[in-house]
């Protein structure tokens, strides 16, 4: 079976620009999580989609992140415009509810 | 809100011996999950070993246990016959009735040849 599907794998950008990082989940799964890792900050959970809704997004750091969930197989998190200070690994994990997170190989994204 | 610690920010073991990493967590749940990943330095995270909180007994994965204190709020991860390719970073992570994650701040590996 396919895990969690990530694109791109690593993207960088310049000050400014838009950037969308695409995932595809477990097919059945019907939650899905987008996470942001860094150094300063570890693993911090950005926003929580069950059943195609979002669910949680209080750890959007600010209205220049979106994410969005159009069909149960297919997610975006967009940053615009991107700073320097969002450089750090993006993942997207899927579950059933209450059930193992599993991860996809994330995105590394620097702006420069 | 739940809180992870891990206390340990690095640990090192002799290849084939035994480590045992520490996590503490902040709940007032009764029903939860808990786990542990492993990140090497491809960063993909990949699930280790899994313990439900209603369950008393500890769980195994092949060279990998936990011991679950349920009590204590303790939750640690036993490697044994360590080998090579466990160097990485151990995340410890809460899922709480919500099913949202918390995680640890990690703990980095080193295995000696």
């Amino acid at each position: 079976d396919a895990g969690v599907i990530q694109s791109p794998r690593h993207e960088v950008t310049e000050m400014g620009q838009e950037v969308t990082l695409r995932c595809k989940p477990i097919s059945g799964h019907n939650s899905l999580f987008w996470y942001r890792q860094t150094m300063m900050r570890g693993l911090e959970l950005l926003i929580y989609f069950n059943n195609n809704v979002p669910i949680d997004d209080s750890g959007m750091p600010e209205d220049r992140f979106s994410a969005k969930m159009p069909n149960a197989s297919f997610s975006t998190l967009k940053i615009q415009p991107s700073e320097p200070r969002d450089s750090a690994v993006y993942f997207c994990a899927s579950s059933t509810k209450q059930e193992t997170q599993y991860f996809g190989p994330g995105t590394r994204l620097l702006v420069l | 809100a739940q809180t992870v610690t891990q206390s340990q920010p690095e640990m090192s073991v002799q290849e084939a011996e035994t480590v045992t990493l520490s996590c503490t967590y902040d709940t007032s749940e009764s029903d939860y999950y808990l786990f542990w990943y492993k990140q090497p330095p491809s960063r993909q995270m990949i699930l280790v070993i899994r313990q439900e909180a209603y369950k008393q007994q500890n769980a195994t994965e092949n060279r990998f246990s936990v011991n679950f204190q349920k009590a204590a709020k303790s939750f640690s991860l036993k490697i044994s016959d360590s080998q090579l390719g466990d160097a990485a970073m151990y995340f410890c992570a809460y899922l709480n009735a919500g099913n949202m994650l918390t995680f640890g701040g990690g703990t980095r590996l080193m295995v000696k040849p």
